[in-house]
């Protein structure tokens, strides 16, 4: 069956980056993007972008351009997402998922905290 | 970009009753090529990532209870539990998949009552 299972939760300082993974099995890895959703404390889920994981091209939601970075290791099926410069509104809950068009498998969920 | 507005923002129904949830876009989601509207509904449960129930806005997922249904099509669509059960309390949230950025709706609370 497919799985997406995400690196652990982070705390980090403002200022800082975060990297997250996202390793894949239960499919061909290159056969579907990667995409990123996070969902702040309380509040609803926002799309940060995708990246290809057949080629490395990626699409990213003007919101996050310059800071965002999203790659991916075909030698080990796994995605990552970095985020740079955090602020306290990035703390969130950061989820992968395996990119249909619609999102019918996700990962568990990595919770970044960002403090001041 | 597309904006996707959801009503109500939560709802109160009676195990059993019916629950109904609108979500309206800012641009049809009808692409005329394959007559095919991009617009999908996820349930998330507390503590969980989101799953989805519907797709192409009214396709079932498979193994989603056949009391969830998806209708509308254009700019409109509804999502509706035919006979709530405990199980469905949870947040029911649309999507446009018609063009990045991709964009849900701000979420609907669903409860008992």
């Amino acid at each position: 069956q497919v799985q997406l299972v995400q690196s652990g939760a982070e705390v980090k300082k403002s200022g800082a980056s975060v990297k997250v993974s996202c390793e894949a099995s239960g499919y061909t890895f290159t056969s579907y993007g990667i995409s990123w959703v996070r969902q702040a404390p309380g509040q609803g889920l926002e799309w940060m972008g995708w990246s290809s994981t057949y080629n490395g091209n990626t699409d990213y939601a003007q919101k996050f351009q310059g800071r965002i970075t999203m790659t991916t290791d075909t030698s080990t099926s796994t995605a990552y997402m970095e985020l740079r410069s955090l602020g306290s509104d990035d703390t969130a809950v950061y989820y992968c998922a395996r990119d249909l068009g619609i999102y019918k498998d996700w990962g568990q969920g990595t919770l970044v905290t960002v403090s001041s | 970009d597309i904006v996707v507005t959801q009503s109500p923002d939560s709802l109160a129904v009676s195990l059993g009753e019916r629950a109904t949830i609108n979500c309206k876009s800012s641009q049809s989601l009808l692409y005329s090529s394959n007559n095919k509207n991009y617009l999908a509904w996820y349930q998330q449960k507390p503590g969980q990532s989101p799953k989805v129930l519907i797709y192409w806005a009214s396709t079932r997922e498979s193994g989603v209870p056949d009391r969830f249904s998806g209708s509308g099509s254009g700019t409109d669509f509804t999502l509706t539990i035919s006979s709530l059960q405990a199980e469905d309390v949870a947040v029911y949230y649309c999507q446009q998949y018609y063009s990045t950025p991709l964009t849900f709706g701000g979420g609907t609370k669903v409860e008992i009552k």
